[in-house]
C-alpha cells in the first residue's frame, strides 16, 4: 500500500512569485486536505478536496487555491507569494470526506525570500 | 487564538521516566487524534479516539479522551530516547464552509528523552 507522497520536498521562491505543490493520496483514499505548518506551530487547515471539488476551506485568502484530479491526486497553488507563506505545506488523505482520521505526507518546505 | 491548548510546550526527561501530555479545549470535538512528528517530516498518526471517556493503549502509550470530549491526555510509561519528537493533538470538526471534516491542531509538545 502506497502512502501519501508530496513533491517537491523543498522549494525556494521570491516574493510575488507563484508556486504549485503536488500530492498523491494514499491508495483507496478519495479525499485530500492541505495544511500549512509554520515553524514551531501546529498545522493549520487550508482546504479539503473531495470528488474534484473544494469541500471546505479554512481561514486562508483566495490566492491559495487547489485542484483535485480524477485519480484523487491534488495540487495546491499559491499566487503572489508573501514572506509569511514560508512554511511546511502538508497534504493529508482520508478514506472519505466524512472521516476525520487523516494520513499525512512528508510535506513540502517552502521558503519565500 | 489556539482552539486546542497543549501542555507542556517543552518536556525534557531521562530515559525510564513517565510523562503526561495534556490537550485542552473549550470546544467539543467529534474525535481526537494524536500524532508524532519528526523534524522536516509529516505527522504520523498514533491513535484516534472518538468516544467520551475512551482509553486506548499502544504499547507504552496510553491515550484518554475526556468524558465531555473537550480534552485528552497522552501518558508515556518508561520513556525511551526513540520517543523523542513533537507530539500533536488534533480535534475533528466540521468546517463551517462545507461538509469537510477538518483537523484543528494544538501547537504541540516537544519531548526530548535523554539516555
Amino acid at each position: 500500500e502506497t502512502g501519501v507522497t508530496q513533491s517537491p520536498t523543498h522549494l525556494i521562491k521570491t516574493r510575488g512569485q507563484q508556486v504549485t505543490l503536488r500530492c498523491s493520496s494514499q491508495s483507496g483514499h478519495n479525499t485530500v486536505s492541505w495544511y500549512q505548518q509554520a515553524l514551531g506551530q501546529g498545522p493549520q487547515f487550508i482546504f479539503q478536496y473531495y470528488r474534484e471539488e473544494e469541500n471546505g476551506r479554512g481561514n486562508f485568502p483566495p490566492r491559495f487555491s487547489g485542484l483535485q484530479f480524477p485519480n484523487y491526486s491534488s495540487e495546491l497553488n499559491v499566487n503572489a507569494l508573501e514572506l509569511d507563506d514560508s512554511a511546511l505545506y502538508l497534504c493529508a488523505s482520508s478514506l472519505d470526506h466524512s472521516r476525520e482520521t487523516q494520513y499525512f505526507g512528508p510535506g513540502t518546505r517552502l521558503l519565500v525570500l | 487564538t489556539q482552539l486546542l491548548e497543549q501542555s507542556p510546550q517543552f518536556l525534557s526527561i531521562q530515559e525510564g521516566e513517565n510523562l503526561t501530555v495534556y490537550c485542552n479545549s473549550s470546544s467539543v470535538f467529534s474525535s481526537l487524534q494524536w500524532y508524532r512528528q519528526e523534524p522536516g517530516e509529516g505527522p504520523v498518526l498514533l491513535v484516534t479516539v472518538v468516544t467520551g471517556g475512551e482509553v486506548k493503549k499502544l504499547k507504552r502509550l496510553t491515550f484518554q479522551f475526556g468524558d465531555a470530549r473537550k480534552d485528552s491526555s497522552l501518558h508515556i510509561t518508561a520513556a525511551q530516547p526513540g520517543d523523542t519528537g513533537l507530539y500533536l493533538c488534533a480535534g475533528g470538526l466540521q468546517v463551517w464552509s462545507g461538509s469537510a471534516r477538518q483537523l484543528t491542531f494544538g501547537s504541540g509538545t516537544q519531548l526530548t528523552v535523554l539516555p
